[in-house]
């Protein structure tokens, strides 16, 4: 079967950095996807991998290792209005978005 | 960037009445649009894959008689919830891709349906 896995939920300090995981196994890998998502509210995009390597965009960078089946999202420079779940979700062999739990992002001051 | 937009962002009917959700994409063609739901804590479940002027492809588990949904022109798509029952009620959003293959997909706001 398809699966997603990511923490449930993680913790982190403002101005800090914070790693998000996922892994994956899917019936085929067309790219893999991070959204935000703060409560009550539809995903916004975050980052698209399909390669290999680091794809950084302002604080978020994304990573992804097909070999492996993992990517991470890294946060930097934490500030509050980050706190919102993030959603990992791969498109499989028909484009179809398979979708992670979603982890939950809480930041203390 | 690409806009879609959904009408009403919130509704609150009675048991047994139906309810139509619009997904609209503002700025561009949708040739591919998708329904989801998401219950509180979860996430995003897909109901539907619609394309325009062919039925919607339902996800296992999603009843198409219940959840009717129409694809009419590549700017609009409907979700109609028949007979809502309090079960119904959670986050339902919609997602519109232009072209193929997906490359991203551009969500509306959601609308929050409650049956009561």
């Amino acid at each position: 079967g398809q699966n997603i896995d990511q923490p449930t939920e993680m913790t982190a300090t403002e101005g800090a950095i914070v790693q998000i995981n996922c892994t994956y196994q899917t019936s085929g890998f067309n790219g893999l996807f991070w959204y935000q998502q703060h409560a009550g509210e539809a995903p916004t995009f975050l980052s698209y991998n399909v390669l290999d390597g680091l794809e950084e965009k302002g604080r978020f960078s994304s990573f992804l290792s097909r070999s492996k089946g993992y990517s991470y999202l890294l946060l930097k420079e934490l500030q509050m209005k980050d706190s919102a779940s993030y959603l990992c979700a791969v498109s499989d062999s028909n484009y179809q978005l398979i979708w992670g739990a979603g982890t939950k992002l809480i930041i203390k001051p | 960037g690409a806009v879609v937009s959904q009408h009403p962002s919130w509704v609150i009917c009675k048991s047994g009445t139906s309810v139509k959700i619009e997904c609209r994409s503002l700025d561009f063609q949708a040739t591919t649009m998708f329904w989801y739901r998401q219950f509180p804590k979860q996430s995003l479940m897909l109901m539907a894959t619609s394309n325009e002027g062919s039925k919607a492809t339902y996800e296992q588990g999603v009843e198409k008689d219940k959840f009717l949904i129409n694809h009419a022109s590549l700017t609009l798509s409907t979700l109609t919830v028949t007979s809502a029952h309090p079960e119904d009620s959670s986050f339902y959003i919609c997602s519109a891709m232009e072209g193929e293959p997906v490359n991203e997909q551009f969500f509306g706001p959601g609308t929050r349906l409650t049956v009561l």
